[in-house]
């Protein structure tokens, strides 16, 4: 039972444009969100997060968006460069620092020139 | 410096041995995990570590024992390896209120 859904195993966009990553939760327990990068052969790199008192949360070239009702959250990457090709795995969790981390499957992102 | 470390990166082992993986964190932070990786990259959690004390264990075979000797180490001991225990281990920590770091992560090959 996936609690985080990533449906999109792939996904290419031409450099320069906007990239969107999409996920959805079923618990409704989560308040905290978050995404992160992973290249092959490291361990995942924290890029942004939300929490649930918030709808969007910006950082340089990245923007998650939080939509509570329809349990939907969105990371946005514009302008998508090259080294933004790696695996974007997006993860909820409950407001406790002692709180498990729920991960998605992932998206591979593929940014071609 | 590198704020979660574990070794080692790779481990090669016969299926039936007994294998340690140890991870540290030098980020002060209470909590601990560790995530497997599996063939299907499904990132799991498995244990969970609050001050030295296990608060989750994700139905993970008790083959598998996790030690804390302090806030700082988490430790991973598997015994008696199985061929489905190959995949990719990642320790994390994380602090008040804050996202988890990950470590570089170990890629175990049981054969």
């Amino acid at each position: 039972d996936q609690q985080v859904k990533q449906n999109s195993p792939s996904l290419s966009v031409q450099e320069g444009r906007i990239s969107i990553l999409n996920c959805d939760y079923t618990n409704s327990m989560f308040d905290y969100f978050l995404w992160y990068k992973k290249y092959p052969a490291e361990g995942p790199t924290f890029l942004i997060s939300i929490s649930s008192i918030k709808d969007k949360n910006e950082d340089g070239r990245f923007t998650v968006f939080l939509n509570k009702s329809a349990k939907h959250l969105s990371l946005h990457i514009v302008p998508s460069q090259p080294g933004d090709s790696a695996v974007y795995f997006c993860a909820a969790s409950a407001w406790s620092s002692a709180s498990k981390i729920i991960f998605g499957s992932g998206t591979r992102l593929s940014i071609r020139p | 410096d590198t704020a979660v470390s574990q070794t080692p990166k790779y481990l090669v082992t016969q299926m039936g041995n007994d294998k340690s993986i140890k991870c540290e964190q030098n980020l002060g932070h209470d909590t601990m995990y560790w995530y497997k990786q599996d063939s299907k990259k499904f990132l799991k959690i498995m244990f969970s570590y609050n001050n030295k004390e296990l608060i989750i264990n994700e139905t993970v075979p008790n083959r598998f024992s996790p030690k804390s000797p302090d806030k700082a180490h988490l430790n991973l001991h598997i015994n008696s390896l199985e061929l489905g225990d190959s995949a990719v281990y990642f320790c994390a920590s994380r602090g008040s209120n804050t996202e988890a770091f990950f470590g570089q992560g170990t890629r175990l090959t049981v054969v």
